[in-house]
This record gives C-alpha cells, sequence and structure tokens, in this order.
C-alpha cells in the first residue's frame, strides 16, 4: 500500500516549458487535491477534484490545467512554465465523503522554473 | 485578509515541557479543524481533528477548541526533540475545502 505517490520527484524547466505531474492513490479515496507550498506562503490549494469526473479550482488556478484520469490518478500540467510556478507541489487526497479535511500528502515535486 | 492565523515562530520549549500552538480563524461558519504536522523537507502529516467545542486528547497531543473565540490550540506534553516540525492548522473556508495557516515552527531542545 503506497499511499499517495508523485512524479517526478525533482524538475528544472525553462520558461515556456511545459510538463505533466502526476499523482496516484491506492486508497481508493475520492477526492484528490493539488498545492503549491512557497517560504512565507503556506500551502495553497490549486485545483481539486471532489469526485471522479469532477474538478474545480482552489485558492491559486492560474497558469495551471487539471485532469482526474480516474479514481486513482490526478494530473496537474503547466502548459507554459513561468518563474513564478517554482514551487514545491504536493499532491493529496482524502476518503470520507464530505470529509476534505482529512487529507493524505504524497512526497512532494520540487519544481524549478528558470 | 488571511483567514487562518498562526505565530510563525520559532517556538522553542525545552525538552518535557508543554508546548502550546495557537491558530485564530475568520469564518464563523467553520465546523472542522485540523491539525498537521510538518517536518522540514517533507510532506504534510494529519496529527488530529476536532470537531466540537472543547478538548480532544490523542497521546501527548491535545486539540482544543473555542468556537465562540473562533480559535484552535494544539498542546504537546512531554514535548521531544523528534517533535520538532512546523505545525500547520487548517480548516474549510467558503468553497475551498482546506485552507491552511502558514504555520508555526516548533523547536524542542533537548
Amino acid at each position: 500500500n503506497a499511499g499517495v505517490t508523485q512524479t517526478p520527484k525533482f524538475q528544472v524547466l525553462k520558461t515556456g516549458q511545459s510538463m505533466t505531474l502526476q499523482c496516484a492513490q491506492d486508497m481508493n479515496h475520492n477526492s484528490m487535491y493539488w498545492y503549491r507550498q512557497d517560504p512565507g506562503m503556506g500551502l495553497r490549494l490549486i485545483y481539486y477534484s471532489a469526485s471522479e469526473g469532477t474538478t474545480d479550482k482552489g485558492e491559486v488556478p492560474n497558469g495551471y490545467n487539471v485532469s482526474r484520469l480516474n479514481k486513482r490518478e490526478f494530473s496537474l500540467r503547466l502548459e507554459s512554465a513561468a518563474p513564478s510556478q517554482t514551487s514545491v507541489y504536493f499532491c493529496a487526497s482524502s476518503g470520507l465523503a464530505g470529509s476534505f479535511g482529512e487529507q493524505f500528502f504524497g512526497p512532494g515535486t520540487r519544481l524549478t522554473v528558470l | 485578509q488571511k483567514e487562518v492565523e498562526q505565530n510563525s515562530g520559532p517556538l522553542s520549549v525545552p525538552e518535557g515541557a508543554i508546548a502550546s500552538l495557537n491558530c485564530t480563524y475568520s469564518d464563523r461558519v467553520s465546523q472542522s479543524f485540523f491539525w498537521y504536522r510538518q517536518y522540514s523537507g517533507k510532506s504534510p502529516e494529519l496529527i488530529m481533528s476536532i470537531y466540537s467545542n472543547g478538548d480532544k486528547e490523542d497521546g501527548r497531543f491535545t486539540a482544543q477548541l473555542n468556537k465562540a473565540s473562533q480559535y484552535v490550540s494544539l498542546l504537546i506534553r512531554d514535548s521531544q526533540p523528534s517533535d520538532s516540525a512546523t505545525y500547520l492548522c487548517a480548516l474549510p473556508s467558503g468553497n475551498t475545502p482546506l485552507v491552511f495557516g502558514k504555520g508555526t515552527r516548533l523547536s524542542v531542545i533537548a
């Protein structure tokens, strides 16, 4: 039981490049989330998927797109990376219906945009 | 206006002492509250959840909630160096499933 897995662990991009961050969970959870964490700013929600087939914007969605591929997988895409998107990205999932707060986090992806 | 406020610290306590971490929030309708622990370079980990006024104890951890005053706190008894981490307060707010405070950095001195 791996919990929440994320790939890649590290990534360096040049401004304007695109990439997709992958996330998968094996806990049969309904809801999945993408956060970014920046020094001094804390964790901020980018997008979330309350259930398979739905996605919603969080606090900081601009510059990102997401896909809930199936119940297990939730990907985050940067179409044209900018230096302001340098951050640590965390994927999380939660299982109980309506209990969005009890979230399990993946190990994170450290992204640097030059 | 930031919705979840925490003192950034660092909060330094000697080993064996009680560490008290506080969080205030602005959304009066919030019904559930969470404490996460994050070690440096690692991901957040849920350690406590509390849903009703009063205290909730789990081992050395006690969460305290006062909805009228809009604050939630976390007490760590018999603090250990392994408790040194950043503690994040979080709660649902508006349409956002979970809003996090910026965290309080705790340092337990052996």
